[in-house]
């Protein structure tokens, strides 16, 4: 069974600019959460997704919005870029549950310069 | 706020060894742990995970405890080998509530293995 898989890996674009990223789940899971890594913060929830819904936000500004498609597949977007935004962003399926376990994708290397 | 912690940034065994990391949280109400593990390049990936009404939950070479008064997890890593060499992180959810997908981590912690 293919993992998550997430595209692209790595990305650079300047400020100001929007950036759009994409998602595959693993067949069959319906969840689909974004995190984003840096080195001073870590690991922050910024949404998740069933059923084309979003049921869960964290606390990043509305600049960062998503969506998911009637297949599972997610995007995730960010519009008018900060130098702060650069980051690792990580996308993670699982099933159904909230404890139902996330299987991470590779990420997209985002550099903003 | 919820937050997870971790003790230590950084933990250098040798081969053979076995490892103990340790991770700290503020939130009561989480009632579901897990860590996992990071590679370079590489999203985390689950290790182990245990219930908040559980003291102790073991796998292949893995052991996690959990004590809920001072709420601390450990992971401990038997016959450490230089494959584990990776970050660890801790992450809570609490999945009675409306906290779906939320996973909330710890700072993580570096495991270095000499051969």
């Amino acid at each position: 069974k293919a993992g998550v898989t997430q595209t692209p890996r790595y990305l650079i674009k300047t400020r100001g600019q929007q950036v759009t990223l994409s998602c595959s789940p693993i067949s069959g899971h319906r969840s689909v959460s974004w995190y984003q890594q840096t080195p001073g913060q870590g690991l922050q929830f910024l949404f998740e997704y069933f059923s084309e819904t979003q049921r869960n936000k964290g606390n990043f500004p509305g600049r960062f919005s998503g969506r998911q498609f009637s297949n599972s597949r997610s995007e995730m977007n960010v519009s008018t870029l900060e130098l702060g935004d650069s980051a690792l962003y990580l996308c993670a399926s699982s099933l159904v549950r909230p404890e139902d376990e996330q299987f991470f994708g590779p990420g997209t290397r985002l550099t903003v310069l | 706020g919820e937050s997870v912690g971790l003790h230590l940034p950084t933990l250098s065994v040798q081969e053979g060894d076995n490892s103990i990391i340790n991770c700290a949280y503020s939130n009561s109400a989480s009632d579901y742990f897990i860590w996992y593990k990071q590679e370079s390049g590489k999203g985390p990936q689950f290790i182990i995970d245990i219930r908040s009404n559980m003291d102790k939950r073991q796998g292949q070479r893995v052991t996690v405890l959990l004590n809920k008064t001072v709420k601390h997890l450990s992971l401990q890593i038997a016959a450490t080998q230089p494959g584990d060499s990776a970050v660890y992180f801790c992450a809570e959810i609490n999945a009675g509530g409306t906290s779906y997908g939320k996973l909330t981590f710890g700072q993580g912690t570096i495991l270095t293995v000499h051969p």
